[in-house]
């Protein structure tokens, strides 16, 4: 088991609702990568932050937003939901910007958007 | 763009047997490639950690093997056991500005009883 923890685990939300998840890093991680995995897919790559600036994002639109806090733990933002934005969100932590350290994830939050 | 194959899609093998994973990329320029496990409905386990200038890393029942030049990797797991069952991603880190993980679509491992 990881250090990575996210909450909340499984979250039913509304079409056109806004939702935060929560991400606590891994002790001594200061950077935080989030991803979205569709039923049957592989991950895809939301952004990254790395203490507390993002530096690096994925094909999604601005609704999603994030922040990284003092402590680098996370916050991902997403406004106006849709039906399509109903995934598993997978949150990692590394060392390090330009890491060759290994990403440790956490165990997800299911989101349902009905 | 850096693409990320994985082959066979699904498997199913009785336990005992040994097993190869494939995994192939098409941008060589990786810091990176990691191998991870993921149960039903549940987060990431990393598996391995191969850097990019290394060939293979073991642990335990598994090896992985990688040969950036061509873009492939391979995930070897020996006496396949049912505890085994699960989907294997690799994911390979860019040597790039975005920093990303680019994950395959899986291999779903059955180790039969």
């Amino acid at each position: 088991e990881t250090g990575v923890t996210q909450s909340p685990t499984h979250l039913i939300k509304t079409r056109g609702q806004q939702v935060t998840l929560r991400c606590s890093s891994q002790s001594g991680h200061n950077t935080v990568s989030w991803y979205q995995q569709a039923l049957g897919q592989g991950p895809q790559f939301i952004f990254q932050y790395y203490r507390e600036e993002e530096n690096g994002r994925g094909n999604f639109p601005p609704r999603f937003s994030g922040l990284q806090f003092p402590n680098y733990s996370s916050e991902l933002n997403v406004n106006a939901l849709e039906l399509d934005d109903s995934a598993l969100y997978l949150c990692a932590s590394s060392r390090g910007e330009k890491s060759n350290t290994e990403a440790f994830f956490g165990q997800g939050t299911r989101l349902t958007v009905v | 763009k850096q693409e990320v194959t994985q082959i066979p899609a699904a498997l199913s093998v009785p336990e005992g047997e040994n097993l190869v994973l494939n995994c192939s990329f098409t941008d060589s320029a990786i810091y990176n490639l990691q191998w991870f496990r993921q149960d039903p409905g549940k987060g990431l386990t990393s598996l391995l950690l191969i850097q990019s200038s290394q060939r293979e890393q073991t642990s335990g029942r598994l090896n992985a093997s990688l040969d950036k030049s061509s873009g492939r990797s391979t995930l070897y797991i020996a006496a396949s056991q049912p505890g085994d069952s699960a989907t294997y991603l690799c994911a390979v880190k860019e040597d790039t500005g975005r920093r990303a993980l680019t994950f395959g679509s899986g291999t779903r491992l059955q180790v039969q009883p």
